[in-house]
């Protein structure tokens, strides 16, 4: 049972464009939502987070937008540079006892920008 | 560098043989996870410690796999008996709050 379902499974996107990956959710007891970034050869790195008491949140050329009541949430990646390029994931958690709050990850996106 | 550390970086091994990975957390993280990610996935939870206690596994841990974190330090994760589809990424993060701090993972490859 996939719980977090991400599209698309790849992008390429033109320099300066602006990248959207989407992912929806099933179990509503989710409650904080992050996006990582991940390098071949490295582990994911957390790029913004978002919980649902918000609809927007903005850091720099990143925007995670939330709909709660749709179960959806995406991640806007502005002036897309080369350096972007990279696999991104959509995460989710909810605590599940013994201050444990583990991830439960999408599939991931790989996202080419051409110069 | 005051990031989560792990070693070793790669290991190819026989099937059959056992393998020990080693993660070293942020010194003042209490939380500590492993995950597998195997090409094209997203990483997938393992186990879970909180200080020295181990407080879930997943199902995807079978018996051949051991994790283990004493005096709530490092936490190390033994697989005996290899097989070929164990081959996979293990990642360990480490978070006091929320927010997971993955270290760059130990690469598993079983001939």
């Amino acid at each position: 049972q996939q719980q977090v379902k991400q599209s698309p499974q790849s992008l390429i996107v033109q320099k300066g464009g602006i990248s959207i990956i989407n992912c929806a959710y099933e179990n509503t007891a989710f409650d904080y939502f992050p996006w990582y970034q991940q390098f071949p050869g490295k582990g994911p790195a957390l790029l913004i987070a978002i919980r649902p008491d918000v609809s927007e949140k903005k850091e720099g050329r990143f925007t995670i937008s939330f709909n709660k009541s749709a179960k959806q949430f995406s991640l806007h990646i502005m002036d897309s540079q080369p350096g972007d390029s990279a696999t991104y994931f959509c995460a989710a958690s909810f605590y599940s006892g013994g201050s444990n709050y583990k991830l439960t990850f999408g599939k991931g996106t790989l996202l080419t920008v051409n110069p | 560098d005051t990031g989560v550390s792990q070693n070793p970086r790669h290991k190819i091994t026989k099937r059959g043989q056992n393998v020990t990975f080693r993660c070293d957390p942020i010194s003042e993280h209490n939380r500590l996870y492993w995950y597998r990610q195997t090409l094209g996935q997203g990483p997938e939870f393992l186990t879970y410690f909180q200080n020295e206690a181990q407080l879930e596994k997943s199902r995807l841990l079978s018996d051949r796999f051991s994790a283990e974190r004493p005096k709530g330090s490092f936490s190390t994760l033994e697989i005996q008996r290899t097989e070929q589809g164990d081959s996979a990424m293990y990642l360990c993060a480490s978070s006091f709050t929320r927010e997971l701090f993955f270290g760059e993972g130990s690469r598993l490859t079983v001939l």
